[in-house]
């Protein structure tokens, strides 16, 4: 069975810094990934996806993350945070063959600090 | 105004009792979840359904039921053989339930069992 592995659960950093939140997979097949964002009081939503073409791939606000085959890792990256980006963080995965079936990470919880 | 639809926001139950969960959405979607979150677990897959009449247990299906009767809606009931049923659930839809498909998910319900 796949699973999913956020290796931070917690992470406070200042305005301004940079961010990068580690996600690995386990699972040897064509993957679909994902990160997904819940904002407090709000829905969870989708920060952004990967599933074929340019592994640097570019989401909502800023984020970017980059998918490396090689070390079944998909990592999130923003070069500058904001206060705003406080939130909960959550990597995806979906075999490409098991359709809808994402396979969720712990989750990171990320606050910012002005 | 598009959206998911969770309701209650908040239930409590006494042991022994069933009680039943609401997600509707109106995205005109064909694909519908449950996930429940726990902290520090991230989300799992309780059940889902790609099409009106039809679904799948997903990773954590015991002690649940579901049904899907309409397009709309897709109401999750927590038996009393759920050992521990006290979490947040949430509803997700996707268009055609694809491996690529983005999911929205509703604002959540949090069951509480006294």
């Amino acid at each position: 069975a796949q699973s999913v592995s956020q290796h931070n659960h917690h992470v406070i950093l200042s305005e301004a810094a940079s961010l990068e939140l580690g996600c690995n997979y386990s699972y040897g097949g064509t993957v679909n990934l994902f990160w997904y964002v819940q904002y407090p009081g709000q829905h969870l939503q989708l920060l952004l996806k990967y599933f074929s073409g340019d592994p640097l791939v570019k989401g909502i606000k800023g984020f970017e993350a980059e998918f490396i085959k090689s070390k079944f890792s998909f990592n999130l990256r923003k070069p500058s945070v904001q206060w705003s980006d406080t939130a909960e963080y959550f990597c995806a995965v979906n075999a490409a063959d098991s359709w809808g079936k994402l396979q969720f990470g712990a989750g990171t919880q990320v606050v910012v600090t002005p | 105004d598009g959206g998911i639809t969770q309701s209650p926001k908040y239930l409590f139950r006494k042991e022994g009792q069933n009680v039943t969960l609401s997600c509707e959405q109106n995205l005109n979607h064909d694909a519908m979840y449950w996930y429940r979150q726990d902290p520090g677990q991230g989300l799992r897959l309780i059940y889902y359904s790609h099409i009106v009449n039809d679904f799948q247990k997903g990773d954590i299906a015991e002690g649940y039921s579901v049904s899907r009767e309409k397009k709309e809606s897709f109401p999750l009931t927590v038996t009393s053989a759920q050992k521990n049923p006290t979490a947040f659930y949430l509803c997700a839809s996707s268009f055609s339930g694809g491996p690529t498909d983005t999911q929205y998910f509703g604002p959540g319900t949090r069951l509480t069992v006294l």
